[in-house]
């Protein structure tokens, strides 16, 4: 069974900070993997994903991550948080051919100005 | 992507009583999706709806309960049946298979609350 583990339940940085959120999965096979961004009261946006090739990668917003294989992580960056990234973050990951995504808990980011 | 829409966006009910919320997608989707997010909770899938024929549910949830409909490739609807105060949650769904790949999008949500 597929699983996602995010470590951090809250994290707290100054605007201008460089920001890193940390998921761990477990799939047997390649995953599909993802982030999204839940804002107060909002649906969620995707951020963005990984399904093969290149394990660095660029999503909106300038969040990046990387896909680590051997450490079974897929970690988001951004080299400088803005006030309204203030938001939840989740990791998911999806295999094979029946799209269904598996979310870790979430990370709640909290921006000081 | 796709444009999703929910209604209703929220709503607030009695115990006993039961809610039908609608989503609709701008274009036609392979694979529609519902999800809930309990308070302060991550997202967990409830069922696939499947068009045409009964959805395929996930541990843990019963058609009795949350019965789903998908009559075409744009519209689907998800019943919370015989409400209890431990259904208030968001109720999201989402869709699949816009562009040929695993991502999902999802629409707005409807918050729930039973009192």
């Amino acid at each position: 069974a597929q699983s996602v583990t995010q470590p951090d339940i809250h994290i707290t940085v100054s605007e201008g900070a460089s920001l890193e959120l940390r998921c761990n999965y477990s799939y047997g096979a390649t995953p599909y993997l993802f982030w999204y961004v839940q804002s107060p009261g909002q649906g969620l946006q995707l951020l963005l994903k990984y399904f093969s090739g290149d394990t660095l990668v660029q999503g909106i917003k300038g969040f990046e991550a990387e896909f680590k294989r051997s450490q079974s992580s897929f970690n988001l960056r951004k080299p400088s948080v803005h006030w309204s990234d203030a938001a939840e973050y989740f990791c998911a990951v999806s295999g094979g051919s029946n799209y269904k995504l598996t979310f870790g808990k979430g990370t709640l980011l909290t921006v000081n100005p | 992507s796709a444009v999703i829409s929910q209604k209703p966006s929220r709503d607030i009910c009695q115990r006993g009583t039961s809610l039908t919320i609608q989503c609709q997608v701008d274009s036609q989707v392979t694979m529609m999706f519902w999800y809930r997010q309990q308070p302060g909770q991550s997202l967990t899938l409830i069922a696939t709806a499947n068009q045409g024929s009964e959805a395929t549910y996930e541990s843990g949830f019963v058609i009795d309960k949350f019965p789903i409909s998908r009559p075409n490739l744009t519209f689907s609807t998800l019943t919370v049946s015989n409400m209890s105060p431990e259904d208030s949650s968001i109720y999201l769904c989402s869709v699949a298979g816009t562009s040929g790949s695993n991502e999902q999008f999802f629409g707005p949500g409807t918050r729930l609350t039973v009192l």
